[in-house]
């Protein structure tokens, strides 16, 4: 079955540093991988989605992320961070519905 | 807006104390998903349906039940609320079975179980 391991329960960035949020997943066939932003006292609202066509995706709000088949890997990254970008992130992966699987979240702190 | 609704957004229960945790979507979607979350755990699924008249269990469905009697309405049934229970619920649908498109999900239920 399908997992999903992010790396950091917490990752800090200064307003303008660059971000990364990690992310690694296992399955046993070719994957859908999707990430998610969820802000305070909200639902989960999706990011961006890889779906085995381009390996770098690009999302809302300037975020991307590359799907990395040898490294098992599909880690988000923004040039510079923005201080509504502080929430929480989850990255998650589906191999057949309806099992997707989501990790334990991601939040990121945005330090002026 | 188009979308999923929940209500309540917020609820306090007593322990043995049961509720229903109302969702409708407005979008057509035949998939609709209630999942869980708990600090540092993530999203777990507890109940899926594939269109009406369909449901079925998910990874944690013990101490809840569900319904679809129609395309728009997933409603979520706790039976004698358990301190486990202590969580936040989101909805959520699709139109593909496959979850390509990525899952819609509602502003969630704050359960607390006391």
């Amino acid at each position: 079955a399908q997992s999903v391991t992010q790396l950091g329960s917490h990752v800090s960035v200064s307003e303008g540093a660059l971000v990364l949020l990690r992310c690694n997943y296992s399955s046993s066939v070719p994957p859908y991988l999707f990430w998610y932003v969820q802000y305070p006292n909200q639902g989960l609202q999706l990011l961006l989605k890889y779906t085995s066509a381009a390996t770098l995706v690009k999302g809302i709000n300037g975020f991307e992320a590359e799907f990395k088949k040898s490294e098992t890997s599909f880690h988000l990254t923004k040039p510079s961070a923005h201080m509504s970008d502080a929430a929480e992130y989850f990255c998650a992966v589906s191999e057949s519905a309806p099992d997707m699987r989501f990790g334990a979240g991601t939040r990121l702190t945005v330090k002026p | 807006n188009a979308g999923v609704t929940q209500t309540p957004k917020f609820r306090i229960l007593k322990i043995g104390q049961s509720m229903t945790l109302q969702c409708a979507q407005d979008m057509n979607h035949n998939y609709m998903y209630w999942y869980r979350q708990d600090p540092g755990m993530g999203l777990k699924l507890i109940y899926y349906s594939v269109g009406a008249g369909i449901t079925d269990k998910g990874e944690v469905p013990n101490g809840y039940n569900v319904s679809r009697s129609t395309t728009e309405d997933f409603p979520l049934r706790l039976e004698l609320a358990a301190p486990s229970q202590t969580s936040v619920y989101f909805c959520a649908s699709t139109p593909d079975l496959t979850g390509v498109d990525g899952y819609t999900f509602g502003s969630g239920t704050r359960l607390t179980v006391v």
